[in-house]
C-alpha cells in the first residue's frame, strides 16, 4: 500500500511568509507525529495526534507554528511570518497503535518537505 | 537537547566488512529503536528491541542492549554499498520518539 506522502516536496518562501505543508499518513494510522530535521541531525520532535486530537505539542519552537488534524487523516503544518531559523526538513510520521501501544510501535516516515526561508 | 547520541558521527568501511554503531542513552527505556535514512529521504525503521531483551537480529543486522549501561550497539555485517546511510537510534516516551544525531555511514565498493 502507499506510504506516508508529504507535498510539497521542497518549499521557498521569503522570510516573513506563511506556509503551509501537508501529510497523508498510511490509511487507517491513528497517530501522527511532526518532526523537525536540521541539516546534519536527528529528527527533532514537534507535535503528535490521536486521531483528531492534538496530545503534544511542547516541540513547537513558538507560536508561530500551529499543527491541525480535523478529521483524523490528513494533516497540515502552518508556520507563519517564516524566519530564517525555520530552514529544515519537516518530516511527518504515522503508526498505527493507539495511545497504549505507540511507544512499541515503529513509525512510518514520509520523505519530507524541504523548507529553505531566504 | 538529543536523548540519544551515536558514535562515531561518521564510519567509512569498504564493502564486506562489518559496521559498528553504538547509542547511549541517558534515562531508562522500554525499548530502542534503531532507523535508517537515506539522502533526502525520510527515516525506515530497521529493528525494536525491548528493555527485558539483550539481542535481536534481523538479517545482516544484529542490535544488542546493555541496559546497564544504558547503551545499544547496531552491527552491520557484510556491508554492502547500499547500505551508505545514516542510522539513527530513538527511544519513545508518551508517544514521543526521540533520536540522536545519528551516525553516517559510508560503504565504499
Amino acid at each position: 500500500g502507499a506510504g506516508v506522502s508529504q507535498s510539497p516536496r521542497y518549499k521557498v518562501a521569503k522570510r516573513g511568509q506563511d506556509v503551509a505543508l501537508r501529510c497523508d499518513p498510511i490509511s487507517g494510522h491513528v497517530s501522527l507525529f511532526w518532526y523537525q530535521q536540521a541539516l546534519g541531525q536527528g529528527p527533532e520532535f514537534l507535535t503528535y495526534f490521536q486521531n483528531e486530537a492534538q496530545l503534544d505539542k511542547s516541540g513547537l519552537p513558538s507560536d508561530r507554528f500551529f499543527a491541525e488534524r480535523p478529521e483524523g487523516s490528513v494533516s497540515t503544518l502552518k508556520i507563519q511570518r517564516t524566519q530564517q531559523e525555520d530552514s529544515a526538513v519537516y518530516l511527518c510520521a504515522s503508526s498505527l497503535p493507539s495511545l497504549g501501544q505507540v511507544n512499541n510501535s515503529p513509525l512510518h516516515f514520509g520523505n519530507g518537505t524541504r523548507l529553505t526561508v531566504t | 537537547s538529543q536523548q540519544g547520541e551515536e558514535d562515531p558521527q561518521a564510519l567509512s568501511i569498504q564493502e564486506g566488512e562489518n559496521a559498528t554503531m553504538n547509542c547511549s542513552y541517558k534515562t531508562s527505556i522500554n525499548n530502542l529503536q534503531w532507523y535508517r535514512q537515506n539522502s533526502g529521504r525520510g527515516l525506515v525503521h530497521l529493528i525494536l528491541i525491548r528493555s527485558n531483551e539483550r539481542e535481536k537480529h534481523s538479517g545482516r543486522l544484529r542490535v544488542t542492549l546493555d541496559t546497564s549501561k544504558k547503551s545499544s550497539s547496531l552491527l552491520i555485517t557484510a556491508s554492502r554499498a547500499a547500505d551508505t546511510a545514516s542510522y539513527f537510534c530513538a527511544r519513545a516516551n508518551a508517544g514521543k520518539s526521540t533520536f540522536g544525531d545519528g551516525t553516517t555511514l559510508t560503504v565504499k565498493p
